[in-house]
């Protein structure tokens, strides 16, 4: 059964706090995503990783940073957290696409992040 | 920018309605179109997904819709039972793309 975990299910941080969030995958998968999640805006990716040690922005990468030392784990880092930060985190898994067949991505359950 | 539009944004139906989730989207590149379910305290699942070169797939009692000339595709589920409340996300990506733009979701009540 494919897994995708997460370190934390809720985590309250105070504003200018550096924030750690864990995610592990055990499926072997090369690509891992984190994504925000908020009312009526859906998913949003933040950073994508394709291979170990690589990274690539997504559509909202301000104020957060990522670390993939291995293949099975991505951090994503909230280097001084805002009040604006607050949100569903999601992680998420998948094979690396190479042609135009179709794919899946497995998530985890999300870590609630509450900054005050 | 929302490169993929969705609606409702929420949706109550009776059980054995049928719920209808519409989305949009821009970018002519897309060629790959999931849809995913969320339970409460869960990440989204992939529930069902259509490629461009087929009008209609269908899976039990999802099926999906799709017009490429209107750059549209729906959700449909049938005969819609109380287990089905969740929340939808549609979702586009490129032909080897790695990456699945969301639409912002739809949330379903399906009442007994």
């Amino acid at each position: 059964d494919v897994k995708v975990t997460q370190s934390s299910r809720y985590l309250v941080k105070r504003t200018g706090e550096k924030v750690f969030l864990e995610c592990v995958q055990d499926m072997d998968h090369e690509n891992m995503f984190w994504y925000r999640q908020d009312p009526g805006l859906g998913l949003r990716l933040i950073y994508f990783s394709y291979d170990v040690k690589m990274k690539e922005k997504g559509d909202i990468p301000e104020g957060y940073s990522v670390s993939r030392e291995k293949k099975e784990r991505f951090s994503l880092i909230l280097e001084s957290a805002s009040t604006n930060q607050t949100s569903m985190y999601l992680c998420a898994s998948s094979l690396r696409k190479r042609d135009s067949s179709t794919y899946e991505q497995y998530f985890g359950p999300g870590t609630r992040l509450t900054v005050t | 920018q929302q490169q993929v539009k969705q609606s409702p944004q929420s949706l109550i139906v009776q059980k054995g309605g049928i719920s209808i989730i519409n989305c949009a989207y821009e970018n002519t590149a897309f060629d790959y179109f999931p849809w995913y379910q969320q339970f409460p305290g869960k990440g989204p699942a992939l529930l069902i997904a259509i490629r461009p070169d087929v009008s209609e797939k269908k899976e039990g009692r999802f099926t999906i819709s799709f017009n490429k000339s209107a750059k549209q595709f729906s959700l449909h589920i049938m005969d819609s039972q109380p287990g089905d409340s969740a929340t939808y996300f549609c979702a586009a990506s490129r032909a080897a793309g790695n990456k699945l733009t969301f639409g912002g979701g739809t949330r379903v009540l399906v009442k007994p």
